[in-house]
């Protein structure tokens, strides 16, 4: 099955500082990759869908400027949390498809947890 | 996308077959249902998929009545490692086709005891 890797598995940094999460697609080509949080005990909401070569789409409430989205190959996206404070604690999941796979057919990173002090 | 409603959490037992109900009384013509488990700290994984009737692969098994308004999820001879938290979600492949986000409602937190 197609496997989505998160790098890194988990991450703490202090209040002020900027952090770069990767997700790669490693045996497909991602057209698409979808950025979601999930906060504890809470469901996936998601943030942002990201194409390949062109801008980010945000979700209504998702600072732009805040969380950096970047999907320069058909492999790799990256998230970027700028200025992280202690509310953006969270567990940061993505996901890919591919082109002409049919909705709901997403493959999931592993996540990645992080955590402001 | 059509809203779905989950029972928030259930229990059972080890060697017990459990069945998960979803309503999606909005569903569309065009619109699957799909499953997704998820474990603690880890990303959501796909279980099954279908539109009508009954589906069935290797883990699970999907039954869909007439009206398409519910869906029930079958895990058969559960074990502890199935304790995971497994959300049904609806929408359109026509539609999305892989380009659109999914929307995950609460979710039912499924919890196995020896």
């Amino acid at each position: 099955g197609a496997v989505v890797s998160q790098h890194p598995s988990w991450v703490i940094c202090k209040s002020g500082t900027s952090v770069k999460i990767e997700c790669r697609s490693l045996d497909f080509q991602a057209t698409t990759m979808f950025w979601y949080r999930q906060f504890p005990k809470q469901s996936l909401m998601l943030m942002a869908t990201s194409n390949e070569g062109s801008k980010a789409t945000y979700e209504q409430g998702v600072e732009k400027d805040k969380f950096l989205i970047n999907h320069a190959s058909l492999t790799l996206s990256t998230l970027t949390v700028t200025s992280a404070h202690p509310e953006d604690s969270s567990f940061y999941i993505c996901s890919a498809s591919s082109l002409g796979s049919t909705y709901n057919e997403q493959f999931f990173g592993p996540g990645t947890r992080l955590t402001v002090l | 996308l059509a809203k779905t409603t989950q029972p928030i959490s259930m229990d059972s037992y080890e060697g017990q077959e459990v069945n998960i109900t979803c309503s999606h009384n909005n569903i569309a013509t065009n619109d699957y249902i799909t499953w997704y488990q998820q474990f603690p700290s880890q990303g959501p994984r796909f279980i099954i998929q279908g539109y009508k009737t009954k589906v069935t692969n290797e883990v699970a098994s999907l039954f869909i009545p007439a009206d398409r308004k519910s869906s029930t999820l079958s895990l058969p001879r559960v074990s502890l490692s199935d304790t995971a938290v497994y959300y049904c979600l609806v929408g359109d492949p026509l539609k999305g086709g892989g380009a659109d986000g999914l929307t995950f409602g609460k979710g039912t937190h499924l919890i196995i005891q020896p």
